[in-house]
């Protein structure tokens, strides 16, 4: 049973573009959400996270925001790069140590 | 980057051999994972690690067993691998935070012919 569902599963933007990731979750006990980026060939790396206590949380060209009562939250890339051309995988867990991914979405930023 | 470290990158064998997936922190990191990764899927938790001499199946049902006698090593083996185990298998580490950030390794993709 996928406790975060993510979409969508590919997307391409150009270059200067805006890159949206949806995921949503149904366990109300999650309360940590991180993002993870991955390149071919190499292991996922933790991008951005939040908490519920906060709506939105940015770094950079990287957003998050969060949705309690819809229990929803997205990433948003401002400005994509070509090097931001990766699979970005959602994430959530409990206060147990233990993350539930997402299915992934691959991005692909053209030049 | 993170000290993580997974041998072999690459493993191509044959039906009913035995095979060990390596997995080794140099951060001295107490909480240790497996998961599996197949292409276009989410990484499903198969094991885990909260210390020496404790190991936990994860979320999805896995034939392979680890251990953990030492707190920087955390191996994978199957005894007796069969094509369905073909896939992609990620060892992460974390510290004791709730929200502390996991560290994984570049992956183990086992091809079972």
């Amino acid at each position: 049973q996928q406790q975060v569902k993510q979409s969508p599963q590919s997307l391409i933007v150009q270059k200067g573009g805006i890159s949206i990731i949806n995921c949503a979750y149904e366990n109300t006990a999650f309360d940590y959400f991180p993002w993870y980026q991955q390149f071919p060939g190499k292991g996922p790396a933790l991008l951005i996270a939040i908490r519920p206590d906060v709506s939105e949380k940015k770094e950079g060209r990287f957003t998050i925001s969060f949705n309690k009562s819809a229990k929803q939250f997205s990433l948003h890339i401002m400005d994509s790069q070509p090097g931001d051309s990766a699979t970005y995988f959602c994430a959530a867990s409990k206060r147990d140590y233990k993350l539930s991914f997402g299915a992934g979405t691959t991005v692909t930023v053209r030049a | 980057e993170a000290d993580i470290y997974q041998t072999p990158r690459y493993l191509v064998i044959g039906t009913g051999k035995k095979i060990t997936l390596e997995c080794s922190q140099t951060m001295g990191h107490d909480k240790m994972y497996w998961y599996q990764q197949d292409p276009g899927m989410e990484l499903h938790l198969i094991h885990y690690s909260y210390g020496v001499n404790s190991t936990e199946k994860g979320d999805l049902s896995s034939e392979s067993t680890v251990s953990r006698i030492r707190t920087e090593h955390f191996p994978l083996t199957l005894e007796s691998a069969r094509p369905s185990h073909t896939s992609q298998y990620l060892c992460a580490s974390t510290t004791g935070s709730l929200t502390g950030e996991l560290f994984f390794g570049e992956g183990s993709r086992l091809t079972v012919l």
